[in-house]
């Protein structure tokens, strides 16, 4: 079935600094990826759609300049958390639909992001 | 506003009970109904469903959707330890592709 990698599982930064999350399509083009955020015990909230080759849409409330979302290739999305603050702290997670079935959305395995 | 809501919102249950979930939906562009099982990070694919009164089955879980009453139900019988997980109903908004999920039901199996 296929397969999404997401890279890092964990991560642990200073305030401040910008860290970087990688979402790859392992064996399926994925014209559209999807980055949500989730907060313990609660359900996923979409940050922004990722297409392949032109600029994210982000949801209400979402900072562009904040959450840079990079969608250079059919197989690679990026979200990259700049400046970290604290309260950026959460669980990240990516999914990607196959753009040859359009059907269903598979999930990477999630970043967990401790901002100290 | 689109959404999407579950019930009930957590559940405890012993192994061999079976369990209905239920989803309801107010989406106004339609295309799909999905439901997932996360146990601790990704989420993974139970079903789709597109049409009405069609039951989907796999295992001892099965799914069904009344788009009618705008409403899906999952259920699971002869529930074991292994079945606790947050299950989680999206639907599909067939004009931006994107995918409003619910809160969740948090399921516990208790051996």
């Amino acid at each position: 079935g296929a397969v999404v990698s997401q890279h890092p599982s964990r991560v642990i930064c200073k305030s401040g600094t910008s860290v970087k999350i990688e979402c790859r399509s392992l064996d399926f083009q994925a014209t559209t990826m999807f980055w949500y955020r989730q907060f313990p015990k609660q359900s996923l909230m979409l940050m922004a759609t990722s297409n392949e080759g032109s600029k994210a849409t982000y949801e209400q409330g979402v900072e562009k300049d904040k959450f840079l979302i990079n969608h250079a290739s059919l197989t690679l999305s990026t979200l990259t958390v700049t400046s970290a603050h604290p309260e950026d702290s959460s669980f990240y997670i990516c999914s990607a639909r196959d753009g040859t079935t359009n059907e269903k959305l598979f999930f990477g395995s999630g970043t967990q992001l401790s901002v100290l | 506003e689109d959404k999407v809501v579950q019930s009930p919102l957590s559940l405890v249950v012993h192994e061999g009970d079976t369990v209905t979930l239920n989803c309801s939906y107010e989406v106004t562009n339609f295309r799909s109904l999905l439901w997932y099982k996360q146990e601790k990070k990704a989420p993974t694919f139970l079903f789709m469903l597109t049409s009405s009164g069609i039951e989907k089955k796999s295992g001892r879980l099965s799914s069904i959707l009344d788009k009618k009453e705008l409403f899906s139900i999952l259920n699971i019988t002869a529930t074991q330890t292994g079945d606790s997980a947050v299950y989680l109903c999206a639907v599909e908004d067939r004009r931006t592709y994107k995918y409003i999920f619910g809160t969740g039901t948090r399921l516990k199996v208790l051996a």
